[in-house]
């Protein structure tokens, strides 16, 4: 049974970097797609991108380059940066794993609120 | 980008009703949709992939349908756990896109 957690700061000061971590247990993570979702208080879901053990990756360019994600199957962590971050960027930010028919986001993390603000 | 929206926006039902939401895709996808049920404060779970496959340990009277750019999503019974917020998702070409959502209430 695939278990994923987020950690890293809960709160960024605008103009900075959003770098979150998510940890997976259960799932080698060699054989998936993993991926990253925002979710603004009261809003709906953002789909941020995605990685692939080999490195590729694939972002929402809504985001306009302003994100790295990477994946260290040694840890069995993968990971989200987000650039030049403002008050938009403040959200609920959720880690998945892809399911290999369909893409389906199978299993989730809680979630971990991140803040920008000064 | 492929834009997807949901029909109602909002409902309210009853314990035992039966309920239908609908996701249209702004072009055709296959059967690369996704339903997520999502509780206030929790992450979102997956209820069907592929249009109409039943994820593993969702309760069966959750069923999907629908091909192309037109899908359906089916409570045949609506429990007191139902009460949630249902959100689509197409997965046939990134940027992967979500439906605005369709809240069920009481």
């Amino acid at each position: 049974h695939v278990q994923l957690q987020e950690s890293g700061p809960g709160l960024v000061k605008p103009s900075e970097t959003l770098s979150l971590t998510c940890t997976v247990s259960g799932d080698s993570m060699t054989n998936n797609y993993w991926s990253w979702i925002r979710q603004p208080a009261g809003k709906g879901l953002e789909w941020i991108g995605r990685v692939y053990p080999s490195g590729f990756t694939s972002y929402n360019p809504s985001l306009n380059g302003r994100v790295t994600m990477s994946l260290d199957t040694s840890k069995t962590q993968f990971s989200l940066k987000l650039s030049s971050v403002t008050a938009a960027d403040t959200a609920v930010y959720f880690c998945a794993r892809d399911g290999k028919s369909y893409l389906q986001l199978d299993s989730w993390g809680q979630g971990m609120l991140v803040t920008v603000s000064s | 980008d492929i834009q997807m929206t949901q029909s109602p926006s909002s409902l309210s039902a009853s314990v035992g009703d039966r309920v239908t939401i609908t996701c249209r895709a702004s072009q055709r996808i296959s059967s690369f949709l996704n339903w997520y049920q999502q509780r206030p404060g929790k992450a979102p779970n997956l209820l069907i992939y592929g249009a109409s496959n039943l994820q593993s340990g969702v309760p069966s009277r959750f069923s999907g349908s629908g091909s192309g750019s037109d899908f359906t999503l089916t409570i045949s019974s609506l429990q007191p756990e139902d009460f949630a917020i249902y959100y689509c998702q197409q997965t046939s070409s990134t940027p992967f896109t979500f439906g605005p959502g369709t809240i069920v209430d009481v």
